[in-house]
């Protein structure tokens, strides 16, 4: 079954931190992705790439940096974190030939106080 | 039903009822996904469908879509206590998809 692992799994920072949220899948994925979820807007998209070094953004990427370094690991960056930016997060992961069929990871809880 | 800036609906029904739950979306869209969230993990693809479906059954599970209204439908038949979650459509916008706001199911045993 495919795997999706994020990490860590609870973060609290300040306003103003920085923050890097990894994600690694074993699927052989070539699409990753990156969401935030909030109540009720339900899962919005942030970045997403389609390989290693590759990055494209989402419906909502204002404050986030992301970076695909391999096939396997995708990471988002946020480099002065805002208490707006207190969500869930997810990350995906999708084979090119049915892109829209997505595996989840377990989420990563930020909170910016 | 659910999408973009709809609220989220909540249901509670009892076990072994029926139940239905839909979803509209705002753009042509090739093929609809329904996922499901328990508490604490994230969504998992249930069923999807494609546009040239009007319906697909898995199990218990019945998506419908109506490319003419751009909308869809999934059925749960039979509920059990482990229903309870979040329901989420998706429909690819484009190059990637967008997802409902949510409809959140409980079953009370």
């Amino acid at each position: 079954e495919a795997a999706v692992t994020q990490s860590p799994r609870n973060k609290v920072t300040v306003t103003g931190g920085n923050v890097t949220l990894s994600c690694r899948q074993t699927n052989s994925h070539n699409y990753m992705y990156w969401y935030r979820q909030d109540t009720g807007h339900g899962l919005r998209l942030i970045h997403y790439s389609y390989g290693a070094g590759n990055l494209q953004i989402g419906d909502v990427p204002d404050g986030y940096k992301a970076t695909r370094t391999t096939q396997e690991d995708f990471f988002l960056l946020l480099e002065l974190a805002s208490p707006s930016q207190t969500s869930l997060y997810f990350c995906a992961s999708s084979d090119g030939g049915r892109r829209f069929e997505q595996y989840f990871g377990p989420g990563t809880r930020l909170t910016v106080l | 039903s659910q999408w973009g800036e709809e609220n989220l609906q909540a249901l509670s029904i009892q076990e072994g009822e029926d139940v239905t739950m839909n979803c509209s979306y705002k753009t042509y869209t090739t093929v609809v996904q329904w996922y499901r969230q328990k508490s604490g993990k994230g969504p998992a693809l249930i069923i999807l469908i494609r546009s040239n479906e009007r319906e697909k059954r898995s199990g218990r599970l019945r998506a419908t879509l109506d490319t003419s209204s751009q909308s869809s439908s999934l059925s749960i038949t039979g509920t059990l206590a482990t229903d309870t979650a979040v329901y989420f459509c998706a429909a690819n916008s484009g190059t990637y998809q967008r997802f409902g706001t949510g409809t959140k199911l409980q079953v009370v045993p």
